[in-house]
């Protein structure tokens, strides 16, 4: 069936480091792509989305590209800051229109 | 509403009760989820709506799991004879339809059973 993997948490790193979250899919059709973040004590929210192949989702300096080849969506961003630490969950929506979730990467940034 | 109403915000029950979570969707929003959030933990598919109807209810755990969804709107997740490890927090998301749409959490319910 469909299903995200997620890469294992916990991440640490340093403020100004590169991050990168792996996420590969698996799904029939071509299923639509998500990241949702957590902050501490807030609910889930959109970070970005990429919609078909190739498709580049980009919020707050975050970034990650749909590719069928791979089957992947992997997110990064070039500099984290203190306040990136959350929980970042990769998602699929599939044709039918149902969501699913990974198991979430928490990410923790020192200064 | 505003956003994704979900009630009671925390409940407290001893084992063996029944309780029902409910959910409050975005005006408009025909897709509506449940998925369970236990500490540490990702969020755990439950059960989808397109409107009133749910294609996949593969995720309840168990026949203890129910849910409904009248009119369109809102939607009620019963759990019955709850058992401790039904504690957990749940969560509710509502969409618009099609698959490249925005889905929007509630704030969910956190349940303990004692």
């Amino acid at each position: 069936g469909d299903s995200v993997t997620q890469m294992e948490g916990p991440v640490t790193l340093s403020e100004e480091a590169f991050l990168t979250i792996n996420c590969t899919y698996t799904a029939t059709g071509y299923p639509s792509l998500f990241w949702y973040v957590q902050y501490p004590g807030e609910g889930l929210q959109l970070l970005l989305k990429a919609t078909k192949a190739d498709d580049k989702g980009s919020n707050k300096g975050f970034e990650a590209t749909y590719r069928k080849e791979t089957t992947s969506f992997h997110l990064e961003k070039g500099s984290v800051q203190v306040s990136d630490s959350a929980v970042y969950f990769c998602a699929l929506r599939t044709g039918a229109n149902n969501l699913f979730f990974g198991t979430g990467t928490r990410l923790t940034v020192i200064p | 509403g505003a956003g994704v109403s979900q009630s009671p915000s925390n409940k407290v029950t001893e084992k063996g009760k029944d309780v029902e979570l409910r959910c409050d969707p975005i005006s408009g929003h025909t897709a509506l989820y449940w998925y369970r959030q236990s500490l540490g933990q990702g969020l755990e598919f439950l059960i989808y709506f397109q409107g009133n109807s749910a294609p996949d209810k593969s995720g309840l755990p168990s026949d203890r799991f129910s849910a409904e969804r009248t009119g369109g709107s809102v939607s009620t997740l019963t759990i019955q004879r709850t058992q401790q490890e039904d504690s957990a927090v749940y969560l509710c998301a509502s969409s618009l339809g099609g698959r490249n749409t925005e889905a929007f959490f509630g704030q969910g319910t956190r349940l303990t059973v004692v």
